[in-house]
Formats: structure tokens, sequence, C-alpha cells
């Protein structure tokens, strides 16, 4: 079985401050790498995902995340957040050729301060 | 709109009280699936479907059932609930060989 860890349950930040969320898994054997957003009292939204290609991917509002085989990680970044960004951020792994077994990390709250 | 549908969105009930939980997507999508999620645990598999009458167990099946009659529509069931089943249930659905979820928007369920 996979095991995703978010080690940071809680990140406060400024506005327009750049942030890093971190999520690092267990194994690296044919894994598809997803971020998943969830705002208050709402289900989880697609942020961005890799399942092959390019190392850097990125989402329309300005996230991106970079898939580091070496390092089984796939950290979120943005260079500068607006408050609209707080939410909860869940980095998911999925193992397999038919995506049929997700694995969510505990999630990161993300608090945008003005 | 493309969505999941889940109900109820609230429960409150007792041990031992047969209930289930609906979904229903209309999206065509042939994977369906159960998720929990509890405080510092994030989102744990319960079960999948990848298509009618086609079901899996995820990583915490025991003490739920589904089925998968008809592709739209992914119930589950909790025969004897037990309150350690309290929790926030989402049901997701997904296009086959894509990965991407879309998510109901919650089934908060408590159990006395």
């Amino acid at each position: 079985a996979q095991s995703v860890t978010q080690l940071d349950s809680q990140v406060p930040v400024f506005e327009e401050a750049p942030v890093e969320l971190r999520c690092n898994y267990s194994s690296s054997v044919s894994v598809y790498l997803f971020w998943y957003v969830q705002y208050p009292n709402q289900g989880l939204q697609l942020l961005l995902k890799y399942l092959s290609g390019s190392t850097l991917v990125e989402s329309i509002n300005g996230f991106e995340a970079e898939f580091n085989k070496s390092q089984t990680s796939f950290h979120l970044r943005k260079p500068s957040v607006h408050i609209s960004d707080t939410a909860e951020y869940f980095c998911a792994v999925s193992q397999g050729d038919n995506f049929n077994k997700f694995y969510f990390g505990s999630g990161t709250k993300l608090n945008v301060k003005p | 709109e493309a969505q999941v549908t889940q109900n109820p969105r609230y429960l409150i009930t007792v041990t031992g009280k047969k209930l289930t939980v609906t979904c229903s997507q209309n999206m065509n999508h042939e994977y369906m699936s159960w998720y929990r999620q509890d405080p510092g645990l994030g989102l744990r598999q319960i079960y999948y479907s990848m298509n009618v009458e086609v079901t899996d167990k995820g990583d915490v099946p025991e003490g739920y059932k589904v089925s998968r009659k008809e592709k739209r529509n992914f119930p589950l069931i909790l025969e004897s609930p037990s309150p350690n089943q309290t929790s926030l249930y989402f049901c997701a659905s997904s296009r086959f060989g894509t990965g991407e979820l879309f998510f109901g928007e919650g089934s908060r369920l408590t159990v006395l």
C-alpha cells in the first residue's frame, strides 16, 4: 500500500508571500500524483495533476508542483498567495493503470492573512 | 450542470439502525468511489467501482457495503452503524483513465 505524508497540518502566510506545501509518498513505482483543494463546507476539487511528461505541472490559478522521483516528493508552490487561496490542500497518489485506488495525505490548511 | 449529488447531507442516527447514503452522478462516468474524511487522517477510500456490477474494496471497507446496479448510482450502505463510523463521507466519480475525481459535497454522519 501507498502512504502519503503532508508534514505541515497548518501553514499561516501573509498575502502576496510565497508558499510551499510539502508532500512525500512512499513508493515511486508507477504513481500518478494529484493536488486537491477543499474550500469550507465543500467537496474537493482537482488543482493539478502529474500523469507523465514534464515533471513541472501548473494550475490555472498560479500554483505549480514538481514531481521529484528520487525524493518521492510532489511539493505544491505558489510565488504570491491571495486571501482567496485560504483552503485545505490534499496531496493524493494513485497507483496502477486504471486509477482505481487513491491514497490521500492528511491535508494542509493554508491560512492567508491580510 | 455536471455534478455528483449525495443524500442526505446531514444525518444523526443510532447504533445498529441501517442506513443508506445515496450518490448519483450525471457525467456518465465509469468510475465511482466512496471516502471518509476524519480529522488528521485525510480521506480514506472505502470502496470503488470501475463500472456497473464491478466493485472492490478500498483501504477501510469494514462495516460498509456498496452496490452498482446502474452507471449513475453508487449507494453506500451501513448495515449496522457504530459510533466509530461517525465521519464526513464523500462520493466521487471519474471518467475512465483520467484520474480526475469529481466530488460530491459530502454527507456528515453522526452515529450515537
